[in-house]
């Protein structure tokens, strides 16, 4: 089975700190996604990656930025964090294959 | 991307078949519909994907009318685990984004 791993299931930040949400899949995917979900909002795309060193903004990208320098990882920075940045993370990835995978998730609170 | 409408929650009592709706009018010819669930705390779980014919598999039936214009979801003998939200997302081949809605709660009671 495909794996998708994020790194911590819960994270405790400050504002204004630099955070980094880490992502690896064990597939060799070549497409990687963040999203967040918030209650009343659902899922939303924050940034995807179709391959290595290549990133599109998703429909909310803005307070965040990303790396892929290897193609199992995919990292999420949160450059500046805000209490309005609490959320849900999600990572996933997708291969050839149909189905996206995704992760367990990263309950990221900002205080 | 094609919107989609499904009812907010449904229920089903264990061990009977769940039949799960939606409604995706504007799909283009070249997008597939995808299902995914969530259970709470969980990230979402791939179920099954089709495009103009049924389709089955472990965890469920799909159901596509002919038009295409909506479908169905079928899970032939639910149980409590699948007590999940059930999102069902029409996807082209060439776009790359899952764009989720707010689903369908169903929840299977004992």
């Amino acid at each position: 089975d495909v794996k998708v791993t994020q790194s911590s299931r819960y994270l405790v930040k400050r504002t204004g700190e630099k955070v980094f949400l880490e992502c690896v899949q064990d597939m060799d995917h070549e497409n990687m996604f963040w999203y967040r979900q918030d209650p009343g909002l659902g899922l939303r795309l924050i940034y995807f990656s179709y391959d290595v060193k290549m990133k599109e903004k998703g429909d909310i990208p803005e307070g965040y930025s990303v790396s892929r320098e290897k193609k199992e990882r995919f990292s999420l920075i949160l450059e500046s964090a805000s209490t309005n940045q609490t959320s849900m993370y999600l990572c996933a990835s997708r291969g050839r294959a149909y189905g996206y995978t995704f992760g367990s998730g990263t309950r990221l609170t900002v205080v | 991307d094609a919107k989609t409408t499904q009812p907010p929650s449904m229920d089903c009592a264990e061990g009977r078949a769940a039949n799960l709706p939606c409604n995706h009018s504007t799909i283009s010819g070249n997008e597939y519909v995808y299902w995914y669930r969530q259970i709470h705390s969980q990230g979402p779980q791939y179920i099954i994907h089709g495009l103009k014919n049924n389709e089955t598999n472990e965890m469920a039936s799909l159901i596509i009318t002919e038009d295409r214009k909506s479908s169905t979801l079928i899970l032939p003998h639910a149980t409590l685990r699948d007590t999940a939200v059930y999102y069902c997302i029409p996807r082209g081949g060439s776009n790359y984004k899952l764009t989720f809605g707010k689903g369908t709660l169903l929840t299977v009671n004992p």
